[in-house]
């Protein structure tokens, strides 16, 4: 079972560079979001997805955007890479967004130098 | 809005003794709540859930929470740690629109 899975594991990036994090689930799942992860700061939603074609902003969406063209795939994409963006990130999807628990992929480290 | 507050960012316990994380949450409405657990440089795996029901929810790995509307707190325990417990523990609440809203994470240490 892959569940959840992220690519790259670890990424490097320079100041103004563009690059995709990858996120693709293989559970038919509904709901699909995206968390950065700073010490002390616990996780901090990015943006979510309800649905194929439907994605919207969460707590920390600026210099990020996402699209869901498939009920698999939920990329985010940082459109010119900031030091500040330096963070783990965490995609997640769910069956639906009710009561049900969320399944983490392993992470993205990414360090933008 | 709803949120979520984990009371200190580092508990130490030695091994066999009980474990207690602290999480309180804001709600107007019943929450459902999460404690996830991370052990390092892995993602997060749920421990339990509380939805609606029992109170007191037992989870994996020996760990259980309880419910307490009255003091809208949903701590977890566990009776005795061990080595293996050592990880970040993060207490989640979910919102409208399944949007799910975490703590700032307890990392838990176990002294042998």
């Amino acid at each position: 079972n892959a569940g959840v899975t992220q690519t790259p594991k670890f990424q490097v990036l320079k100041t103004g560079q563009s690059m995709t994090l990858q996120c693709a689930q293989d559970m038919n799942h509904e709901y699909m979001s995206w968390y950065r992860q700073d010490p002390g700061m616990g996780l901090r939603l990015i943006h979510y997805s309800v649905g194929a074609g439907i994605t919207d902003q969460g707590e920390v969406p600026n210099g990020y955007n996402v699209s869901r063209s498939t009920t698999e795939d939920f990329p985010l994409r940082l459109l010119s890479a900031a030091p500040s963006q330096t963070s783990v990130y965490f995609c997640a999807s769910s069956p639906r967004p009710g009561n049900t628990e969320a399944f983490f992929g392993q992470g993205t480290r990414l360090t933008v130098v | 809005a709803q949120s979520v507050t984990q009371l200190g960012s580092h508990v130490s316990v030695s091994e066999g003794a009980l474990v207690l994380l602290r999480c309180n949450y804001s709600s107007s409405v019943p929450p459902y709540l999460f404690w996830y657990v991370q052990y390092p440089n892995q993602g997060l795996q749920l421990l339990l859930k509380y939805t609606t029901g029992a109170t007191l929810v037992k989870g994996i790995n020996g760990f259980e929470a309880e419910f307490k509307k009255s003091e809208t707190s949903f701590h977890l325990t566990k009776p005795s740690a061990h080595m293996s417990d050592a990880a970040e523990y993060f207490c989640a609440v979910k919102r409208e629109g399944g949007k799910l809203i975490f703590g700032q994470g307890t990392e838990l240490s176990v002294k042998p």
